[in-house]
């Protein structure tokens, strides 16, 4: 799987857009970006993954640049609930590498 | 609701005394995946279970073992449990072919003495 980096923390203002960059400049063909999030001590949820075309669901919205080194996760209006460790995972899809490896993630702390 | 349920959610305990910490999931998965999670070390994979009757070791296997009886159910057992096991553990599950998308259950902090 290839390597990802994110910043360690990030804040945004409640109601305002979150967005939260990952790099994965060493990222092959074959392999999406995933999203995951942590809310204090709480079971990481899954909120997105794409390949190479932008994505977008009830959750976020997955922006993958053209080259796919880098992508940014974009919470539209974000809210107090929303503050969590937020994980970038790249990984080949349905690989053989079943477990899931958790980056140091980003910590958004949203602010009233 | 679809769901992956772990039991108990808090459990403090002595050096050496048997424990079990229970999960299941209603969404007919046929992985299923066991994590610790430490602080500064993420999370780490104790087993997983590609289906009934099927364990493997994951990174962290030691001092731990598990079952898989039913689908349904994928029970982590510590037989002698020692303060190093002291740490937040995850059970996970998802379809076999998509283990890229795996539910979480909430969680089970445990704290052994």
């Amino acid at each position: 799987d290839a390597k990802t980096t994110q910043p360690t923390s990030m804040d945004c203002a409640e109601g305002r857009a979150a967005n939260l960059p990952c790099n994965h400049s060493t990222i092959s063909g074959n392999e999406y970006v995933y999203w995951y999030r942590q809310i204090h001590s709480q079971g990481p949820q899954y909120i997105i993954h794409g390949l190479k075309n932008n994505e977008t669901n009830e959750m976020a919205s997955l922006i993958i640049t053209e080259d796919r080194k880098s992508s940014t996760l974009i919470l539209p209006h974000a809210t107090l609930r929303d503050t969590a460790v937020y994980y970038c995972i790249v990984r080949v899809h349905g690989g053989a590498t079943n477990k899931l490896i958790f980056g140091t993630g980003t910590l958004l702390a949203v602010q009233p | 609701e679809a769901q992956v349920t772990q039991n108990p959610r808090y459990l403090i305990t002595v050096t050496g005394k048997k424990l079990t910490v229970t999960c299941s999931q209603n969404m007919n998965h046929e992985y299923m995946s066991w994590y610790r999670q430490d602080p500064g070390l993420g999370l780490r994979q104790i087993y997983y279970s590609m289906n009934v009757e099927v364990t493997d070791k994951g990174d962290v296997p030691e001092g731990y073992k598990v079952s898989r009886k039913e689908k349904r159910n994928f029970p982590l057992i510590l037989e002698s449990p020692s303060p190093n096991q002291t740490s937040l553990y995850f059970c996970a599950s998802s379809l076999l072919t998509s283990t890229d998308t795996q539910y979480f259950g909430p969680g089970t902090r445990l704290t052994v003495l």
